[in-house]
């Protein structure tokens, strides 16, 4: 069974920084491009940033400089760094497989608040 | 980049069909038959229903239904069961990016 789980959300003051990781099992991780994908309070959903199989990175403009994906095969681990974060960066992020907007499989979320 | 443009709302009553519509432009709905369709319930995390435009993934019942017009796509939805109440959302590659519409709330009257 396919099964993702993020980690490492919480409350940050704007300006700081958090990372958060999604813990992949039930599929040959390597094998497959993967996103993050957030969710404001409310409102509807917004791509972040996709890793490719062989680890190219893409990230929307909003958050290019700031923000870094990254993945751990022998771990079976996605990571997203988050840095020099906003109050608009608030949101549930959410972790999926797959590759060009085409998502199969999605973790619960992890919410970051930020917030002084 | 735009979000891909949804309408806010719609509604059907049960055994009814309802279509959602999804414009886009010719550099990401127009351009690319990577069209998708997630069903969301308040709380929980996004449901792929639909795939390359109009594929349905294992599971999903055939009364969800994708096509492409041009820079359109519209999800259609026949036979409106009351848990099919919920957001529903498409989605677009872009080139190098990623494009989510803004979410119709789909209501069973």
């Amino acid at each position: 069974e396919v099964q993702l789980l993020e980690s490492g959300g919480g409350l940050v003051q704007p300006g700081g920084s958090l990372r958060l990781s999604c813990a992949a099992s039930g599929f040959t991780f390597s094998n497959w491009a993967m996103a993050w994908v957030r969710q404001a309070p409310g409102e509807g959903l917004e791509w972040v940033s996709s890793i490719s199989e062989s680890g190219s990175p893409y990230y929307i403009d909003s958050v290019k400089g700031r923000f870094t994906i990254s993945r751990d095969n022998s771990k079976n681990t996605l990571h997203l760094q988050l840095n020099s974060l906003r109050a608009e960066d608030t949101a549930v992020y959410y972790c999926a497989r797959g590759l060009r907007g085409e998502y199969d499989y999605w973790g619960p979320g992890t919410l970051v608040t930020v917030s002084s | 980049q735009s979000a891909l443009t949804q309408p806010p709302s719609a509604s059907g009553s049960p055994g009814q069909s309802v279509t959602i519509s999804c414009t886009g432009t010719s550099s990401d709905v127009g351009g690319y038959d990577y069209v998708s369709w997630y069903q969301q319930h308040p709380g929980k995390a996004p449901k792929l229903m639909i795939y390359g435009v109009n594929k349905r993934p294992s599971g999903v019942p055939d009364r969800f239904a994708g096509s492409k017009s041009g820079n359109t796509a519209s999800l259609t939805v026949s036979g409106l069961q009351a848990e099919d109440e919920a957001d529903y959302y498409c989605s677009s590659h872009a080139g190098s990016k990623n494009l989510f519409g803004g979410g119709t709330k789909l209501t069973v009257l």
